[in-house]
């Protein structure tokens, strides 16, 4: 069974320019979540999906951060325009069941970023 | 909110022996799960172990076993017969079924010493 798939895995970018990671959760699996790990803390959850719809999306700096999960399937997370301290780990993340925690949560190998 | 706290940062064990990481959490809720993570430096987060809180049965995967106590709010990860591979950081993270997302604590970077 493949994972959850992220790209890019790394990107530089200067500050005030525009970003967009993009997740391709397993097959199946109906809630999909973005995540926001800075170096040294552990991850902060950023929106979370259920099929296209948004779940959560109370942590997300809704003036620079956007994300979109057509036909529930695929995610993209975009940045415009990023700050130096949007440099993070962006994890995405997805599950079986809608609002089960006794499913796992499996997640990618994430997309590193770094505002210069 | 609920919150999940890891007061090690790091610690170090010997190989082949036995460490254990504390976690604390607070919440008002009954129904939740408990999880243990490892990150190793490549950064993808592995489920190493789960709990659920309405089970009073300590939750085992092999070299990895869990201290819960739902009284105390506490959720401890034992590592017997450490391995080099055990070295990452490892997280403890809370989920609740309200919410229905993970809370991560900030981390226990572990080092296993040859």
């Amino acid at each position: 069974e493949a994972g959850v798939a992220q790209s890019p895995r790394y990107k530089i970018i200067e500050k005030r320019q525009s970003v967009a990671f993009w997740c391709n959760p397993i097959s199946g699996h109906a809630t999909l979540y973005w995540y926001q790990q800075i170096l040294g803390q552990g991850p902060k959850l950023l929106i979370q999906f259920q099929n296209n719809g948004v779940v959560d999306d109370s942590q997300l700096p809704k003036d620079r951060f956007s994300a979109e999960r057509l036909k529930g399937v695929d995610s993209t997370l975009k940045i415009q325009p990023a700050k130096l301290e949007d440099s993070a780990v962006y994890l995405c993340a997805s599950s079986l069941m809608v609002g089960s925690g006794g499913n796992t949560i499996y997640f990618g190998e994430g997309s590193w970023l770094t505002v210069v | 909110a609920q919150t999940v706290t890891q007061s090690q940062p790091e610690m170090s064990v010997q190989e082949a022996e036995t460490v254990t990481l504390s976690c604390t959490y607070d919440t008002s809720e009954n129904n939740y799960y408990l999880f243990w993570y490892k990150q190793p430096p490549s950064r993808q987060m592995i489920l190493v172990i789960r709990q659920e809180a309405y089970k009073q049965q300590n939750a085992t995967e092999n070299r990895f076993s869990v201290n819960f106590q739902k009284a105390a709010k506490s959720f401890s990860l034992k590592i017997s017969d450490s391995q080099l591979g055990d070295t990452a950081m490892y997280f403890c993270a809370f989920y609740d079924t309200g919410r229905r997302a993970l809370t991560f604590g900030s981390g226990t970077r572990l080092q296993v010493q040859p």
